[in-house]
C-alpha cells in the first residue's frame, strides 16, 4: 500500500482484556513510530524502533504496554489488562530515517480504542 | 531538544494568507525546525522543514529569523481545509534520541 496501515480502525473492549494493535509501516520504512492520543490532548509519545537497534521504550506509560517490530516491518502494540484510561487513539507513524530531509513522519489513520 | 512555544489558537479569512508564529529561543545549532499539521480525527501530516534558510513547497513558506529563535509558517491562500491544529516542533537530527515530541500546538480556525 501506499500510506502506513493500521488495524483494527476501531477497538472496543472490556476492563482488564488484553488488545493487540497493528502498524504496517510504507514499505522501505526504517523507523517506526507509536503515539497515543487522548480526546482533546496533544500526541503522546510511546516507543520508537529504528533499524536494528534497541528501541526507545521511553514513552510506554506501564509496563502493561509492550511492543515489537517483527523483520523490521510490521509493529504490534500489546496493552494488557486494559484499564478505562487507555481509552485514546493510537497512531502509528514510519519514515526512511536517512538525513534530515527524510525525516518526514507519514501517520496512519489510528486505531481508536474504547475500554468500557 | 529545544522547546517550542505557539499560540494556543488563532483565526484567518479564507483566502488570506495565515502566518503561524513559533518560538524556540533555546534552539542549538544543529536542529531542524519541523511543522506538522493535524486535520480533525486526521493523523498529523507533514508539512516542511527547514534548519537555517527559508523553506517553501507547494504547502507553504517557511520564515526562519537569523538568529534561528523563531519562525513562521505562512499559509499563502488558506482555504477552510486548512482549519487544523498546528505542531511546530524543534529535533536534532542523528542526535541521542530520535523520537518526535509534539507539544499542543496552534488550532487555526479559517473563517469563511
Amino acid at each position: 500500500g501506499a500510506g502506513v496501515s493500521q488495524s483494527p480502525s476501531n477497538k472496543v473492549t472490556e476492563k482488564g482484556k488484553d488488545v493487540e494493535l497493528r502498524c504496517d509501516p510504507i514499505s522501505g520504512h526504517t523507523a517506526l513510530y507509536w503515539y497515543r492520543q487522548s480526546l482533546g490532548q496533544g500526541l503522546e509519545f510511546l516507543i520508537y524502533f529504528q533499524g536494528n537497534s534497541a528501541p526507545d521504550k521511553s514513552g510506554l506509560p506501564s509496563d502493561r504496554f509492550s511492543a515489537e517490530r517483527t523483520g523490521g516491518s510490521v509493529s504490534t502494540l500489546t496493552i494488557q489488562r486494559t484499564q478505562q484510561e487507555d481509552s485514546a487513539v493510537y497512531l502509528c507513524a514510519s519514515s526512511l530515517a536517512r538525513g534530515a530531509d527524510n525525516e518526514k513522519l507519514f501517520f496512519g489513520s489510528g486505531t481508536q480504542l474504547s475500554v468500557l | 531538544d529545544a522547546k517550542t512555544t505557539q499560540p494556543t489558537s488563532m483565526d484567518c479569512a479564507e483566502g488570506r494568507a495565515a502566518n503561524l508564529p513559533c518560538n524556540h529561543s533555546t534552539i542549538s545549532g544543529n536542529e531542524y525546525v519541523y511543522w506538522y499539521r493535524q486535520i480533525h480525527s486526521q493523523g498529523p501530516q507533514y508539512i516542511i522543514h527547514g534548519l537555517k534558510n527559508n523553506e517553501t513547497n507547494e504547502m507553504a513558506s517557511l520564515i526562519i529569523t537569523e538568529d534561528r529563535k523563531s519562525s513562521t509558517l505562512i499559509l499563502p491562500h488558506a482555504t477552510l481545509r486548512d482549519t487544523a491544529v498546528y505542531y511546530c516542533i524543534v529535533r536534532a537530527y542523528g542526535g541521542a534520541t530520535n523520537k518526535l515530541i509534539f507539544g499542543t500546538g496552534t488550532l487555526l480556525a479559517v473563517q469563511p
